[in-house]
């Protein structure tokens, strides 16, 4: 089974600031890689597919980036309504897909 | 516009069983498969299962294989999740989600409200 891992597991950031969090996969998933968010009480949102593929509608502050085992998504300047827990996804075993753990954004 | 809208969740005792229902509209159900996904209070994702359009292929993860069985029923626009033997750490929030294809690559881009089920004597 592959293994997803994210670092940190939570982060404070303030308004503007530059926001990177990380997705390791336990084998070479290629870039079969999703980001969703998900806010308190509502059903994840798809941000980025295939690795760097922005999801129509989602603002071009953020942006994804890797292949193999490691990928990056990043906010580029972080937006109030950007706090929520950030998800990875490999969908390179599909349709057995598993998430990584999570990373939390709050507000410094 | 695309909706998924669950439904049958509640509160059940160890060792029962509950139906969950998923009413797909706004878009050609028969066309898609569909997966279910969990979430434990507090906790992140997990996937349950997975069914393609025409129901020949079925997927469980191995936390529930053996007592849950999803299905589907195209002509009603309906996505069902059959759960039997429940235990305390199947309470979660769970959500079905729509699958595609695009370049290739399968993901989720749409998802349901969510329905609790709560397993507790």
């Amino acid at each position: 089974d592959i293994q997803m891992t994210q670092s940190p597991s939570s982060l404070s950031a303030s308004v503007g600031d530059r926001v990177t969090i990380t997705c390791r996969a336990s084998q070479s998933i290629s870039s079969y890689l999703n980001w969703y968010q998900q806010k308190p009480g509502k059903a994840p949102k798809l941000l980025i597919y295939a690795a760097s593929s922005l999801q129509s509608g989602v603002p071009s502050r953020f942006s994804g980036s890797g292949s193999g085992t490691d990928f990056t998504l990043t906010i580029s300047s972080l937006q109030p309504e950007d706090f929520a827990t950030y998800y990875c996804q490999q969908s390179y075993s599909t349709p057995i897909f598993t998430f990584g753990p999570g990373t939390k954004v709050d507000i410094k | 516009e695309v909706q998924l809208v669950e439904s049958g969740g509640g509160l059940v005792k160890p060792g029962g069983s509950l139906r969950l229902s998923c009413a797909a509209s706004g878009f050609t159900f028969s066309s898609y498969s569909m997966n279910w996904v969990r979430q434990a209070p507090g906790k992140g994702l997990e996937w349950v299962s997975s069914i393609s359009s025409s129901s020949s292929y079925i997927y469980y993860a191995d936390s529930v294989k053996g007592r849950f069985t999803i299905s589907r029923d195209n002509a009603k626009n309906s996505l069902y999740l059959q759960m039997n033997s429940l235990r305390a750490e199947d309470t979660a929030v769970y959500y079905c989600a729509r699958d595609t294809t695009r370049d290739g690559y399968n993901l989720e881009d749409y998802w349901g409200q969510g329905t609790l089920v709560t397993v507790s004597s």
